[in-house]
């Protein structure tokens, strides 16, 4: 089946820390990946995504490699600010008319001044 | 960007009662709009996808009967938890799509169920 496992929080850092938060996928296919950001009171936004194998999507200085061989989708960001407070979502999703996602357990990430 | 609304963002009730939640998209028309659960550490886990002025279609192990939705105009979802019981205490978010690429994908902000 489809899945998505990613590091378990909280993630707590200090401000202009890296950061990395492990996301792993298992998948039938040829999926897209996605990471999404919630930020508190509001609705996850997309943050960004790669639809294939050596894509790296990149936002707001957030940036993921699709790594096929490892099944992986890491996001990574050099210098965290305190207003990347949040929770990260992982998610993979199939093209074709479908929408539907599968969503990691989110981590959350605090960082402190 | 485009917005969803949800509400309420908390609710507790009594073993037994029904709630309703709400999904609206403000600013657009979602054909499609998808209801999800997220236990404590869990992954969010699709429910239900729903098209506007059709029956939705549930995912395997979710009880249709459990969870009522609605979608009965392009604006709003609503998603009715009956006969609650401590066990359906959860974090229910929605979602609201115009197309048929995923990065159109909207979300509410979640509304998290507490059953006395």
């Amino acid at each position: 089946g489809n899945s998505v496992t990613q590091m378990e929080g909280p993630v707590t850092l200090s401000e202009e820390a890296f950061l990395t938060i492990n996301c792993t996928y298992t998948a039938t296919g040829y999926p897209s990946l996605f990471w999404y950001v919630q930020y508190p009171g509001e609705g996850l936004q997309l943050l960004l995504k790669a639809t294939k194998a050596d894509d790296k999507g990149s936002n707001k200085g957030f940036e993921a490699t699709y790594r096929k061989e490892t099944t992986s989708f890491h996001l990574e960001k050099g210098s965290v600010q305190v207003s990347d407070s949040a929770v990260y979502f992982c998610a993979l999703g199939f093209s074709g008319g479908y929408n539907k996602l599968i969503f990691g357990a989110g981590t959350r990430l605090a960082v402190h001044p | 960007g485009a917005v969803v609304s949800q509400h309420p963002s908390r609710v507790i009730c009594k073993s037994g009662t029904s709630v309703k939640i709400e999904c609206r998209s403000l600013d657009f028309q979602a054909t499609t709009m998808f209801w999800y659960r997220q236990f404590p550490k869990k992954s969010l886990m699709l429910m239900a996808t729903s098209n506007e002025g059709s029956k939705a279609t549930y995912e395997q192990g979710v009880e249709k009967d459990k969870f009522l939705i609605n979608h009965a105009s392009l604006t709003l979802s609503t998603l009715t938890v009956t006969s609650a019981h401590p066990e359906d205490s959860s974090f229910y978010i929605c979602s609201a799509s115009t197309g048929s690429t995923n990065e159109k994908l909207f979300f509410g902000s979640g509304t998290q169920l507490s059953v006395l």
